[in-house]
């Protein structure tokens, strides 16, 4: 089955440690996104890649930093940086879309959930 | 910039039903796409429906269809006979064009959450 799989499902970080959230997909999608969802909040964009070796900030990237070495691939560190870590992370992919095109259905992974003790 | 606006934090419908959730956009891009997505109480987003800015008819899939209102800049989805799996946050988010970082980009609002009541 394609699809995208994220992990873990639970993560527990202490203060001043990185963690890494793994993402991967076999979709065959060029494009894939990480966001954060805080409680009854929406999600809001922390980076995004189009292309391997290559991606652009969201709109909260500070704290975090991310790699797309391979097309399958978009593992997100969260670093000592980010001082509120604490939130449920989701991976999402999607095929680039033309730029006559406005749909971009993006798929989402079953998301992370961090907790910094 | 863009932006997507859902007022309701939460709405309550009986089963059976017909359900309106609200959802408001601004944007200065001419072409621009709407989704709404449904994320249960599991986490994941799991995808409704899709608007584009230039269809001239409104958006149905199955139970779900989608009320646009380009002049009004609204885009509210509509639920016909609820049941009771549909209780969930729905959220409406939007594609951007070549004034908004481009279509590859969504923006989400805030979320409405819908309870289905037997």
């Amino acid at each position: 089955d394609g699809g995208i799989t994220q992990s873990p499902k639970y993560l527990f970080r202490k203060e001043g440690q990185n963690v890494t959230l793994s993402c991967e997909q076999n979709l065959n999608h060029d494009a894939m996104y990480w966001y954060r969802q805080d409680p009854g909040q929406g999600l809001r964009l922390i980076y995004y890649s189009q292309i391997v070796n290559d991606f652009q900030k969201g709109d909260i990237a500070e704290g975090y930093s991310v790699s797309r070495e391979k097309k399958e691939s978009f593992p997100l560190t969260v670093t000592s940086a980010q001082k509120n870590p604490t939130a449920f992370y989701l991976c999402a992919s999607s095929s680039l879309t033309t730029q006559t095109s406005s749909y971009n259905e993006q798929f989402f992974g079953p998301g992370t959930r961090l907790t910094v003790l | 910039a863009q932006k997507i606006t859902q007022t309701q934090p939460g709405m309550f419908v009986q089963e059976k039903e017909a359900v309106t959730l609200d959802c408001t956009y601004d944007t200065s891009d001419p072409s621009y796409g709407l989704f709404w997505y449904k994320q249960p109480s599991s986490g994941e987003m799991i995808f409704l429906i899709y608007q584009g800015s230039y269809d001239q008819q409104n958006a149905t899939e199955g139970r779900y269809s989608l009320n646009f209102q380009k002049a009004r800049k609204s885009a509210n989805l509509v639920i016909s006979a609820s049941q009771l799996g549909d209780s969930a946050m729905y959220f409406c988010a939007m594609s951007g064009g070549m004034f908004s970082g481009g279509y590859n980009k969504l923006i989400f609002g805030a979320g409405t959450r819908l309870a289905v009541h037997p």
